[in-house]
């Protein structure tokens, strides 16, 4: 079955302090990795896809890297904008009737204090 | 343009009333998606339409029905429902639901069933 984990489930980090969150996944094959952002009460903001190992992506002070068997979202320097919970989603090989699905993980939500 | 939008914003409702959440997007899409996410977890699919036919119903109950009148309209009907139906109700769309292509998400609509 497949199986998406993150971690940490949350994490306080001081303005500038850079730190990374962990997503590792079980599929049976990877169509694609999703990393989104969502602030309390609003709908996840899309950040990256990753689609095979040793793929990287960065967007400001946000950089996602994939290996087999997991991904990272590494932020750095970040500022307490960045606070919100960080989602990952993988979209499965599968079967014709997986067709379109995301897995989500849990969730990390991260808290930036100046 | 990567935008989704939905209305209402906020919904109250008896469990006897009907009433419809109403998505729309103008990206070209060919594929959208309705999530409920509750407090503190991750989005779980209810429906996927494809080509403007249901490809995905996640054992949703009947109380909810979706409707996609054309390639950027997506409704659900709601009826009868019960005070657990409370929850953000989110709308996606993505250009196919194949090739791990990314789902950009609607602001939801927060519906609280009294």
């Amino acid at each position: 079955e497949d199986q998406v984990t993150q971690s940490p489930e949350a994490l306080r980090l001081q303005e500038g302090e850079s730190s990374s969150l962990n997503c590792s996944y079980t599929v049976s094959g990877l169509r694609g990795l999703f990393w989104y952002r969502q602030d309390p009460g609003k709908g996840p903001e899309f950040l990256f896809t990753l689609y095979s190992a040793g793929e990287e992506k960065e967007k400001e002070r946000l950089k996602a890297t994939l290996t087999k068997k997991e991904s990272f979202l590494h932020i750095t320097a970040p500022k307490p904008e960045d606070s919100a919970t960080y989602l990952c989603a993988v979209q499965a090989t599968g079967t014709t009737d997986s067709w379109g699905k995301l897995q989500f993980g849990a969730g990390t939500q991260v808290v930036v204090t100046p | 343009d990567t935008e989704v939008t939905q209305t209402p914003k906020h919904l109250v409702m008896g469990m006897t009333n009907k009433k419809s959440l109403k998505c729309e997007q103008h990206m070209g899409h060919r594929a959208m998606y309705w999530y409920k996410q509750k407090a503190k977890k991750p989005p779980e699919l209810m429906f996927v339409y494809s080509y403007e036919k249901l490809s995905i119903n996640e054992s949703v109950p009947s109380r909810f029905s979706p409707e996609c009148p054309n390639s950027s309209l997506l409704n659900l009907h709601l009826h009868a429902l019960q005070p657990e139906d409370s929850a953000l109700y989110l709308c996606a769309s993505s250009q196919d639901g194949r090739q791990g292509s990314e789902q950009y998400f609607g602001p939801g609509t927060r519906l609280t069933v009294t």
